[in-house]
């Protein structure tokens, strides 16, 4: 069964202090890896996909990476319009379209 | 549409009341998709539609759940005889059937008094 652990649960960072979220997947057979942002009240913002150990794709402050056992989203020089949970989500090759979610790291960016 | 559609977007169901959620995918989408959320949680799996066939319901929690998409577009999730344990938020996503372009929903949030 796909597994996809998330750390910290919570982040709470400065202002332009910068960080990185983890992701560990276990899947017997990768097709995609995928990093969502969610707002309260907000269904999940795709941000990313990532289908191959060594890639690397970026957006604005957003970067993300991925290893054959786990994947990083780097935030550099946060701001608060930031603060969100972050979800990573992974596609095992070997089924439909079904998607596994992580529990999400709940980012938050201080003034 | 622009979107992913749903509605209602809040719905207070009394125990035992059946419920029904709509979900209006971006036109063209063949995939479908809808998820459970929990308070604190990620999203978990309930189904997958590609046009109007269900591939996958292996996430439906019990039998009181069910699942259509009768002509390949609109879907409806229904909720018999609500529990408790059901409320949650109710998120469909949709796609044209890639892996890196699920779109999803504001979602559906369901309270069982």
């Amino acid at each position: 069964e796909d597994q996809v652990t998330q750390s910290p649960e919570a982040l709470r960072l400065q202002e332009g202090e910068s960080s990185s979220l983890n992701c560990s997947y276990t899947v017997s057979g990768l097709r995609g890896l995928f990093w969502y942002r969610q707002d309260p009240g907000k269904g999940p913002e795709f941000l990313f996909t990532l289908y191959s150990a060594g890639e690397e794709k970026e957006k604005e402050r957003l970067k993300a990476t991925l290893t054959k056992k786990e994947s990083f989203l780097h935030i550099t020089a946060p701001k608060p319009e930031d603060s969100a949970t972050y979800l990573c989500a992974v596609q095992d090759s070997g089924g439909y379209q079904k998607v596994t979610f992580g529990i999400g790291t709940k980012l938050q960016v201080i003034p | 549409g622009a979107g992913v559609s749903q509605s209602p977007r809040y719905k207070v169901a009394k125990r035992g009341q059946d419920v029904a959620l709509r979900c209006d995918p971006i036109s063209g989408h063949v995939s479908l998709f809808w998820y459970q959320q929990a308070l604190g949680q990620g999203p978990e799996f309930l189904t997958y539609f590609q046009n109007e066939a269900q591939l996958d319901k292996s996430g439906l929690p019990s039998d009181r759940f069910f699942a259509e998409r009768p002509e390949g577009s609109v879907s409806t999730l229904k909720i018999q005889r609500t529990q408790q344990e059901d409320s949650a938020v109710y998120l469909c996503a949709s796609s044209l059937g890639s892996p890196d372009t699920i779109y999803f929903g504001e979602g559906s949030w369901l309270t069982v008094v």
